[in-house]
């Protein structure tokens, strides 16, 4: 089934920004948008972001979705060691009724 | 606190069937969407399906890998979610979380589905 692309992996420094992006089509992304969650090696996901990117009660204000056309992105500001984890999109995909994730970033902080 | 555990993991071979549960607490399950998701070991996420509340009939949707195999079921008496899972592959290996709304606000800890002869 039609996934979500995103980056294997981004690397910066510490306190750097990161931008990872999400690429879908006009009946996933481009049509709802996308989510956001965080994963740390060995725990379950963390959703970070709703599809309209309005942040989850309690995340970060270095972190902030947006999304132009078919593309979500999500932007990690200060970038902190603890940052280092996997993220994944998620968006509703129209033509398969059916949500979908994105691929996944490995964000590695130096 | 949204609490969700998960239950029922082991090892199955191909073809084999599985069920597995989620008990929910701290919020109104009743009123809240329900979705499955796994991860295989080493790989992303994957969306496995998911069921609305009563109140919006009620009715699941499933991923295409899964559909005509899986059942995803909610016994809101119980506070239950349950995942019933049939002619299993080897590909159905991994953990499956059992997601609080549709796009996981709060996550279990994940039981692991292993399939293997």
């Amino acid at each position: 089934q039609a996934g979500l692309t995103q980056p294997p992996s981004v690397s910066k420094g510490l306190r750097q920004a990161a931008t990872l992006t999400c690429t879908g089509d006009s009946n996933n992304v481009g049509d709802q948008g996308a989510a956001w969650l965080q994963q740390h090696q060995g725990h379950p996901p963390k959703l970070l972001s709703y599809r309209n990117n309005n942040r989850l009660s309690g995340i970060s204000e270095r972190f902030s979705a947006s999304r132009s056309g078919n593309t979500a992105s999500l932007t990690i500001t200060g970038l902190q060691p603890d940052d280092e984890a996997d993220y994944y999109c998620i968006a509703w995909d129209s033509s398969l009724s059916a949500y979908v994730f994105g691929t996944g970033t490995t964000v590695t902080v130096l | 606190e949204v609490r969700l555990v998960e239950s029922g993991g082991g090892l199955v071979k191909p073809g084999g069937s599985l069920r597995l549960s989620c008990a929910a607490s701290g919020f109104s399950f009743s009123n809240t969407f329900m979705t499955w998701a796994r991860q295989a070991p080493g790989k992303g996420l994957e969306w496995v399906g998911r069921i609305r509340r009563k109140t919006d009939v009620g009715t699941p949707d499933y991923a295409a890998p899964v559909k005509d195999r899986f059942t995803i079921s909610r016994d809101d008496s119980k506070n239950t979610l349950y995942l019933e899972m049939n002619n299993l592959k080897i590909e159905d290996t991994a953990v499956y979380y059992c997601l609080f709304g549709d796009l996981g606000e709060a996550w279990g800890q994940g039981t692991l589905v292993t399939v293997s002869s």
